[in-house]
């Protein structure tokens, strides 16, 4: 366990609407990052944070913004959700110092957009 | 960006027989081979890992080999056990750069019969 807490941990919404999904960390680590997770895929990266407010984009980052206004908190929004971001959505974090590379996840957060 | 490939998508063994995943990845730069276990409604989680400068590496029953002038590696799994049925993902990144970013496969359904 890395600390790492999702919510919510499962969330039925409307196309069009906004939704946003939290992950908090305990441990203080610099690096965070959201990944979506669909059949056929594996995992892919959607955003990631290097600190507080310094946030790059990851391979499918189109219709997600993110925000780390706290080094605990790294916020995923979806502006106006539409059904092909109905998906699993993981926060990592990376562990054992700067850059080791070895990232561990939070419980996910499951997201159908009807 | 780094393209990892993963085979075979599913792969059924007997309790005590030995199960092995093959990956490729295309990036000469990557240097960090990361291997993750996802149980059912789970966030995945780390089993192994490899850097570029070794060319095996066991844990227990679990094994990495890394061939990098091939660009490709392998998890090897012996005296598998029903409680090793999982998915499992491979994953690449060049460790030092790019903050820590991995590329994942699309992952292997383990599933040891018993």
């Amino acid at each position: 366990d890395a600390g790492i807490t999702q919510s919510p941990r499962h969330k039925v919404t409307e196309t069009g609407t906004p939704v946003t999904l939290r992950c908090h960390q305990t441990e203080n680590h610099r690096y965070m990052y959201w990944y979506r997770q669909d059949p056929g895929h594996g995992l892919r990266l959607i955003h990631y944070s290097y600190g507080v407010k310094d946030t790059d984009k990851g391979e499918v980052s189109d219709g997600y913004s993110v925000s780390r206004s706290k080094t605990e908190d790294f916020l995923l929004t979806l502006e106006s959700a539409t059904s092909s971001q109905t998906s699993v959505y993981f926060c990592a974090i990376m562990a054992g110092g700067t850059n080791t590379g070895e990232l561990f996840f939070g419980e996910g957060s499951r997201l159908t957009v009807l | 960006g780094e393209n990892v490939e993963q085979h075979p998508s599913t792969l059924s063994v007997q309790e005590g027989d030995s199960a092995v995943i093959k990956c490729t990845y295309s990036d000469s730069a990557s240097n960090y081979f990361p291997w993750y276990k996802q149980e059912l409604g789970k966030g995945p989680q780390l089993i192994i890992d490899i850097r570029s400068n070794v060319g095996e590496k066991k844990d227990q029953r679990i094994a990495v080999t890394l061939n990098k002038t091939a660009k490709h590696f392998s998890l090897h799994i012996t005296e598998t056990q029903p409680e090793d049925s999982a998915v499992y993902f491979c994953a690449a990144s060049e460790r030092g750069s790019t903050l820590g970013r991995l590329y994942f496969g699309r992952g292997t359904q383990l599933t040891v019969w018993p």
